[in-house]
């Protein structure tokens, strides 16, 4: 079971704009600023996609946000293309001084 | 450009040891915050050690006593040695560097992963 809680899958049409949610508790995302998003297409290796919340790595498509509301933080998508089609896992650091990820969400675009 | 690269993986039965190891190029890997994330086939990432550039260690609960995080600065690598090895450790390990952004766990560069199966 997976520390922090996210819908096991999301779609949407190209052009559409998405939100995936992750839960988590005042111990992980609540606590900290420190919560990050990765995006993994099939059989590649995880990329960083947003950092302390909502903050876009050098490359990143500006398309691409984040933000957190008490212990809830959100990954949301515009302009949804064909190449965002992929597994999407949120994480955060904890008040263990560990990392916890969520469950990951598949994205599909119709 | 900074490189990960994680060998080491391969089939082991229930009980028994392993050890990967991570080359790293582009960067020290004594001035770096680096932590292993493996993936089970099919499932979710999970976080499973980190080693501080200080020299400090974590581990997660599900590995703690069993796999040791070291690094040999002279040779630029990481390492996890794995024993005591269960069938629930099979997954692709993944070598990631930390501290994107000013944080250990903004994990900004990623190896392609080595796979351990353990299996009689």
């Amino acid at each position: 079971q997976s520390a922090l809680t996210q819908p096991a899958s999301v779609s949407a049409s190209p052009g559409q704009a998405i939100s995936i949610s992750c839960t988590g508790t005042s111990s992980d995302i609540g606590g900290y600023t420190y919560v990050s998003w990765f995006q993994q297409h099939p059989g590649k290796a995880p990329k960083l996609m947003i950092y302390n919340v909502n903050n876009r790595p050098s490359g990143v498509s500006d398309r691409f946000s984040g933000s957190k509301s008490g212990n809830t933080a959100s990954l949301s998508i515009s302009g949804l293309q064909a190449e965002d089609e992929a597994d999407y896992y949120c994480a955060s650091y904890t008040s263990s001084n560990t990392l916890a990820f969520g469950g990951g969400t598949k994205l599909t675009v119709l | 450009e900074d490189q990960l690269v994680e060998t080491g993986g391969g089939l082991i039965q229930p009980g028994g040891s392993l050890r990967l190891s991570c080359v790293v190029s582009g960067f020290s890997v004594s001035e770096a915050y680096m932590s292993w994330v493996r993936q089970a086939p099919g499932k979710g990432l999970e976080w499973i050690s980190v080693f501080y550039s200080g020299g400090k260690r974590q581990y997660a609960d599900s590995v703690k006593g069993r796999f040791t995080i070291s690094r040999d600065n002279s040779m630029n690598t990481l390492f996890l040695q794995m024993n005591n090895l269960r069938a629930e450790d099979t997954a692709l390990y993944y070598c990631t560097r930390g501290d994107y952004g000013g944080h250990v766990f903004n994990l900004g560069v990623w190896g392609m992963g080595t796979t351990v199966t353990v299996s009689s």
